[in-house]
């Protein structure tokens, strides 16, 4: 397995709470990126790191906010959590060939945190 | 229109069969072509990991890449009950974002 690890794996919390999930590799990976699944939609890219402190949006970054301070861990935070966060959230790492923001290389997976908001 | 789209399934066979899996896509600019299972309440796990066009083999699992037809395949052969599991295909054109299909839900018998 990957050394990925996502904590808290569950949570549940109430509406325009702030929540921070975070993701901690023991790999070393330079990429870094947070998804969320929900049925139908498969995994949808939110925000993704390709170096310390060098983070950009996905697709569904609206109401969400990233940091990466050090190399194994991204953190992920919803500031003002809605119902329609909840989701399933995953962590993904990947090695680089190239220096752009975007790697090519697989994506390796953590468990998830399931997330709902009352 | 989705650029990956896959059927979501359920697929049920029974144990032993063989089973095919497929993904269509709309940009031909892809060209790095992935799989990965997903057991429930766990993460996508890599299967397969393949470039441009052609067939790649490991174990039971073959992928095959179709760039003329914007088509991918994955076969499992003799396929087992532990295989049931949600398959999903992943694409990407170099230097950007993959790109996800929904899944496709697979129920092996025994």
């Amino acid at each position: 397995d990957a050394g990925i690890t996502q904590s808290p794996r569950h949570k549940v919390t109430e509406t325009g709470t702030p929540v921070t999930l975070r993701c901690h590799q023991t790999e070393n990976h330079r990429y870094m990126y947070w998804y969320r699944q929900d049925p139908g939609h498969g995994l949808r890219l939110i925000h993704y790191s390709y170096g310390v402190k060098d983070t950009d949006k996905g697709e569904v970054s609206d109401g969400y906010s990233v940091s990466r301070s050090k190399t194994e861990d991204f953190l992920l935070t919803l500031e003002s959590a809605t119902s329609s966060q909840t989701s399933v959230y995953f962590c993904a790492i990947s090695e680089s060939e190239t220096g752009g923001p975007y790697s090519n290389q697989p994506q390796h997976f953590g468990d998830g945190t399931r997330l709902s908001i009352l | 229109q989705k650029e990956v789209e896959q059927d979501p399934g359920p697929l049920s066979v029974p144990e032993g069969a063989i089973v095919s899996l497929n993904c269509t896509y709309s940009n031909s600019a892809f060209q790095y072509f992935m799989w990965y299972r997903q057991y429930s309440r766990k993460g996508p796990e890599l299967l397969m990991y393949t470039y441009s066009s052609g067939n790649k083999e490991d174990g039971r699992f073959t992928a095959q890449v179709d760039k003329s037809s914007k088509y991918i395949s994955l076969f499992i052969r003799d396929s087992q009950p532990s295989d049931s599991a949600t398959y999903l295909c992943a694409m990407s054109v170099y230097g950007n974002k993959l790109v996800f299909g929904a899944g496709t839900i697979l129920r092996v018998k025994s």
